[in-house]
């Protein structure tokens, strides 16, 4: 299976400690999406990288956050000095044109509790 | 800004029954219109799309039509079963980067 994976999937982390996810896309996906989900909401977009080029940052990405994709292939988010707040689900996507034109991919996600 | 409305749940089914999940946008420009489907403890799949107005999506029974004059996007299903209980999300994508606005997510318990 090709598809989009997240690593971890599942991350416990006291409160001020810092957390890293990373996202593998589908191969050669330039096209690549961070997402954070929060209980009985949906997604909500956070970032967006064309290779390894972040283009757009959601006001939501405060300065504790920050995201990179350095070869244009897999992405890391990291979360530096955690929050309760920060306890959510961060989706992966990555891009893909397919017969039907473009659609956007979801990795399973790396559920993150802070204590 | 782009914004997508759904219906609020949880939305309870008798196996078999109709369903209907109504979905409206806003949005500038021409954007794809999509629903998502979400099982507990799982990530986002891709249920059906649209990519222009008229356009049917329609996925394992379930389909959508794109109304542009009535910005709608609504999600059916002739006859549902237990295996449908999920978290239902309308999307949309749109402007240079196509990132998705989602709805709220409509959640769907079928019953036997």
């Amino acid at each position: 299976d090709t598809g989009v994976s997240q690593n971890p999937r599942h991350k416990i982390t006291k409160r001020g400690q810092n957390v890293t996810f990373r996202c593998d896309p589908i191969s050669e996906h330039n096209r690549l999406y961070w997402y954070r989900q929060t209980l009985g909401q949906g997604p909500e977009f956070l970032t967006y990288f064309q290779n390894e080029a972040q283009l757009e940052k959601s006001r939501l990405l405060s300065d504790r956050f920050s995201a990179e994709r350095p070869k244009g292939s897999f992405s890391t988010l990291e979360i530096q000095r955690t929050e309760q707040g920060d306890s959510a689900m961060y989706l992966c996507a990555s891009r893909v044109l397919d017969a039907s034109g473009e659609t956007q991919y979801f990795g399973p996600g790396t559920r993150l509790l802070v204590l | 800004g782009n914004s997508v409305t759904q219906m609020e749940g949880p939305v309870t089914l008798s196996e078999e029954a109709f369903l209907t999940i109504n979905c409206t946008y806003t949005a500038t420009g021409y954007p794809s219109l999509f629903w998502y489907v979400q099982y507990p403890g799982e990530g986002l799949q891709l249920l059906l799309k649209a990519t222009k107005a008229d356009d049917k999506g329609s996925n394992k029974g379930f389909e959508a039509t794109y109304r542009k004059e009535t910005t709608s996007f609504h999600l059916e299903k002739g006859s549902v079963q237990v295996s449908d209980s999920a978290v239902y999300f309308c999307a949309l994508d749109s402007g240079g980067y196509q990132k998705v606005t989602f709805g709220i997510g409509t959640k769907l318990q079928v019953i036997p």
